[in-house]
């Protein structure tokens, strides 16, 4: 099974700043990546797929890049709707199709 | 508009089973792949399994392949997704969700583009 690790797992930033978030494979998944937001007691919704393609409807402050191994997601400015928990999920190769552990974002 | 609506919570003793179903609206059921999805409390998403709707084959996680069905009832739109011999690492939140699909020259890129709502199964003695 391919594993995704997501650092940090939590973060504290004040709205305005930018975020990024990191998601490693353990193996090389080319850009099969996709990013969703979980806000507490909703389903995921997703963010970005194909690694940087943003998904209709997202705002454009979300963005998403890498390849390979290595996937960041990146909040250039920081609003208080983005407090939520972001999971990166590979879909390059299954079963099964895992997901990251999560990183849990906090307006200060 | 597009939308997959979910049975509702469900609490069952170890050993049951459980049966929840997934109805989509909005768009043609038998075009899409739904995936089902699990996540227990403070956990991260577990992957299930997957089920192409056209031809009704399905794809699951070796961690429950023994004890999970995924079917559909395309006259009716549905999907359902069982899960036998219950344990209480079973409770958690279900998910159904559609699978979109985006083509870029060679690749296929996958994603969940449109979820239920989600089924909470709780599994106590």
């Amino acid at each position: 099974d391919i594993q995704l690790t997501q650092s940090p797992s939590f973060l504290s930033a004040s709205v305005g700043d930018r975020v990024s978030i990191t998601c490693r494979a353990s193996q090389g998944i080319s850009t099969y990546v996709a990013w969703y937001q979980q806000k507490p007691g909703k389903a995921p919704e997703v963010l970005i797929y194909a690694a940087s393609t943003l998904q209709s409807g997202v705002p454009s402050r979300f963005s998403g890049s890498g390849s390979g191994t290595e996937f960041t997601l990146t909040i250039s400015s920081l609003q208080p709707e983005d407090s939520a928990t972001y999971y990166c999920q590979q879909l390059k190769s299954y079963p099964p199709l895992t997901f990251g552990g999560g990183t849990k974002v906090e307006i200060k | 508009q597009v939308q997959l609506v979910q049975s509702g919570a469900e609490m069952k003793k170890p050993g049951a089973s459980v049966k929840i179903s997934c109805k989509a609206s909005g768009y043609i059921f038998t075009s899409y792949t739904l995936q089902w999805v699990r996540q227990a409390p403070g956990q991260r998403p577990e992957w299930m399994g997957w089920l192409h709707v056209g031809n009704g084959n399905t794809k699951y996680s070796q961690n429950i392949q023994d004890r999970v069905t995924i079917t559909r009832d395309t006259s009716a739109s549905t999907a359902y997704m069982e899960l036998s011999s219950l344990r209480s690492e079973d409770t958690a939140v279900y998910y159904c969700a559609r699978v979109g699909l985006a083509i870029s020259g060679p690749d296929y890129y996958y994603y969940m583009d449109v979820w239920g709502q989600g089924t909470t199964v709780t599994v106590s003695s």
